[in-house]
């Protein structure tokens, strides 16, 4: 069963905190994606990378970073928690337009992180 | 930037009701994504619409694609409490990565 796993279902940090999320897949995408949920704004694209050592800012990246040295792992660096920064967080990972007929994104099942 | 807007917020109908919500863009799409999130979950992919005026269909799901590509649908025919939860459309112009829209969170009353 293909997938995309998140290191973590829950975390609680404190104000000023580096963070790191973690994602993993299993699938050889190319295409790797994280988003935050909040209630009433849906998802949010925070930063995306469509290669390895590739990444590309999306339209909330401010106070995140990302890091994708492999393939198949694509990691969200939260540089110093704030409050703001309390949600869920979904990485998501997809292949390459024109390799199949299909390129849905495959979700993780998210992180709900706590900044305290 | 590209936009995606959904209506409705909630909808809330009696079991064996039919459902329907709907997606529009701001840009001419090159495809939009449909995708369900039950409560607790994460977004699953549901299907994808390429073609101008496409229509497909998944048991009791229809999905539409307008004439224009920038308008879709999702309808539910003869609702069920399964059915329950939020349903995304998802916009892509080229090779851009998805945009979003906030999504229909269905109740359904049994």
């Amino acid at each position: 069963d293909v997938k995309v796993t998140q290191s973590s279902r829950y975390l609680v940090k404190r104000t000023g905190e580096k963070v790191f999320l973690e994602c993993v897949q299993d699938m050889d995408h190319e295409n790797m994606f994280w988003y935050r949920q909040d209630p009433g704004l849906g998802l949010r694209l925070i930063y995306f990378s469509y290669d390895v050592k590739m990444k590309e800012k999306g339209d909330i990246p401010e106070g995140y970073s990302v890091s994708r040295e492999k393939k198949e792992r694509f990691s969200l660096i939260l540089e110093s928690a704030s409050t703001n920064q309390t949600s869920m967080y979904l990485c998501a990972s997809s292949p390459n337009q024109g390799k199949t007929a299909n390129y849905g994104y495959t979700f993780g099942s998210g992180t709900r992180l706590t900044v305290v | 930037g590209q936009q995606v807007m959904q209506i409705p917020q909630y909808q809330h109908v009696q079991e064996g009701e039919d459902f329907t919500t709907y997606c529009n863009s701001s840009t001419t799409l090159s495809n939009i994504q449909w995708y369900k999130q039950r409560p607790g979950g994460h977004p699953v992919f549901l299907i994808q619409l390429v073609k101008s005026g496409e229509v497909k269909k998944q048991k009791r799901l229809t999905f539409q694609f307008g004439e224009a590509k920038k308008n879709s649908s999702l309808h539910i025919t003869a609702t069920q409490t399964t059915d329950v939860g939020t349903y995304f459309c998802a916009g892509q112009s080229g090779n851009t990565p998805l945009v979003f829209g906030k999504g229909t969170r269905l109740s359904v009353i049994a």
